[in-house]
């Protein structure tokens, strides 16, 4: 049973668009939530990654939005680029050094 | 530059046979992990380990063993592979330091025919 649930499973956006993944998770103790991006042929690599003391974290184009009442946390690419193409898995874990559950992963094209 | 390498691409074995799949870290990082990743399932983490000779169970261990006899190197034995058992297994490693970040390796693609 997959701790933490994601959507969607695919997304197609145009260049410049704005592309939205969701999360959500039951376990209250988690209280570290990574984004990882895996492109073609390679592993994943850490993308960006919050902590529920906050409720957004923002890095260049990308954004962590966190809900801590509603157990969701969601990530946004500003002004998608055919870059950006690649898949994108969030994540969770109790503490910083806990094993990681990973969400089943969203696949996202940005046509150009 | 951070560096996980794991020693095959591809892999093609039959039903039965032992599997080896070796995964070597230049980062002197304590932690290693084992992963299988799976279409719509995300990675289920199979084994970790935090030190040397060190091992723990993941989500999914069934059917797999590790082995870690030196800090920059972790072995994921599949005794018996079955066709249940294909899947792109990805191994990862990390430090304890000030970052939480798990470096992956490219993974290796196994099939069991």
């Amino acid at each position: 049973q997959q701790q933490v649930k994601q959507s969607p499973q695919s997304l197609i956006v145009q260049k410049g668009g704005i592309s939205i993944i969701n999360c959500a998770y039951e376990n209250t103790a988690f209280d570290y939530f990574p984004w990882y991006q895996q492109f073609p042929g390679k592993g994943p690599a850490l993308l960006i990654a919050i902590r529920p003391d906050v409720s957004e974290k923002k890095e260049g184009r990308f954004t962590i939005s966190f809900n801590k009442s509603a157990k969701q946390f969601s990530l946004h690419i500003m002004d998608s680029q055919p870059g950006d193409s690649a898949t994108y898995f969030c994540a969770a874990s109790i503490g910083s050094w806990g094993k990681l559950q990973f969400g089943a992963g969203t696949q996202v094209v940005v046509t150009p | 530059d951070v560096k996980v390498t794991q020693s095959s691409r591809y892999l093609v074995k039959r039903t039965g046979e032992k599997v080896f799949l070796e995964c070597v870290q230049d980062m002197d990082h304590e932690n290693m992990f084992w992963y299988r990743q799976d279409p719509g399932l995300g990675l289920r983490l199979i084994y970790f380990s935090y030190d040397v000779k060190m091992k723990e169970k993941g989500d999914i261990p069934e059917g797999y063993s590790v082995s870690r006899e030196k800090k920059e190197r972790f072995s994921l034995i599949l005794e018996s592979a079955s066709t249940n058992q294909t899947s792109m297994y990805l191994c990862a490693s990390r430090g304890e330091g000030s970052t939480y970040e798990q470096y992956f390796g490219p993974g290796t693609r196994l099939t069991v025919t």
